[in-house]
């Protein structure tokens, strides 16, 4: 079964500290794996994706994440926090073709001035 | 510009109360889909289309029908809501690579319901 989780429901860091959101997942397929910020009140938009190329992926706006496969593991990173990365931050696995996609439940980033 | 267009963005109804949430898009896509998501349970999917007059149930499809009659919409409907079905719903879609699980979907604006 496919399955994502993402491990804390809230992260708090100060502005100019490094941001870890952490994400697992399951899959008996070959994943695609996405990384999608929310801020309030708006839409969806991709940070970054891995599709079984590079293992390490750079994102938009300084975020990267690494697919360790042995770890089942996509964590989401960036090296210094900015008041405008406060948001919602989403870990989604797609297989099938991309026609399955599951969400994690999400992890809001709060930063502190 | 390349987009999905989703209306109306908010609605209050009533229980019972037939409704429709278009969704559109402008960029050929073949693949489309529906979603709702509710506090601490992310975004689940409810229904999504392959290509026109092909759809199938995501994780959460009762009490939603949809239809894809044209490649650019897909409309989901609300035969009879009831208020467990308040929620924030987007639409999206994308272009999957033959086999392959990359394309990136693009989003909607959302539409906020409220079922009284």
């Amino acid at each position: 079964a496919q399955s994502v989780t993402q491990l804390d429901s809230h992260v708090s860091v100060s502005e100019g500290t490094p941001v870890l959101l952490r994400c697992n997942y399951s899959s008996s397929y070959s994943p695609s794996l996405f990384w999608y910020v929310q801020h309030p009140n708006k839409g969806l938009q991709l940070l970054l994706k891995y599709t079984s190329a590079a293992t390490l992926v750079k994102g938009i706006n300084g975020f990267e994440a690494e697919f360790k496969k042995s770890e089942t593991s996509f964590h989401l990173t960036k090296p210094s926090a900015h008041m405008s990365d406060a948001a919602e931050y989403f870990c989604v696995v797609s297989w099938a073709g991309g026609f399955k996609t599951i969400f994690g439940a999400g992890t809001r980033l709060f930063v502190k001035a | 510009e390349a987009q999905v267009t989703q209306n109306p963005r908010y609605l209050i109804t009533v229980t019972g109360k037939k409704l429709t949430v278009t969704c559109s898009q402008n960029m050929n896509h073949e693949y489309m889909s529906w979603y709702r998501q509710d506090p601490g349970l992310g975004l689940r999917q409810i229904y999504y289309s392959m290509n026109v007059e092909v759809t199938d149930k995501g994780d959460v499809p009762e009490g939603y029908k949809v239809s894809r009659k044209e490649k650019r919409n897909f409309p989901l409907i609300l035969e009879s809501p009831s208020p467990n079905q308040t929620s924030l719903y987007f639409c999206a879609s994308s272009s999957p690579a033959s086999g392959r699980a990359e394309d990136t979907q693009y989003f909607g604006p959302g539409t906020r319901l409220t079922v009284l």
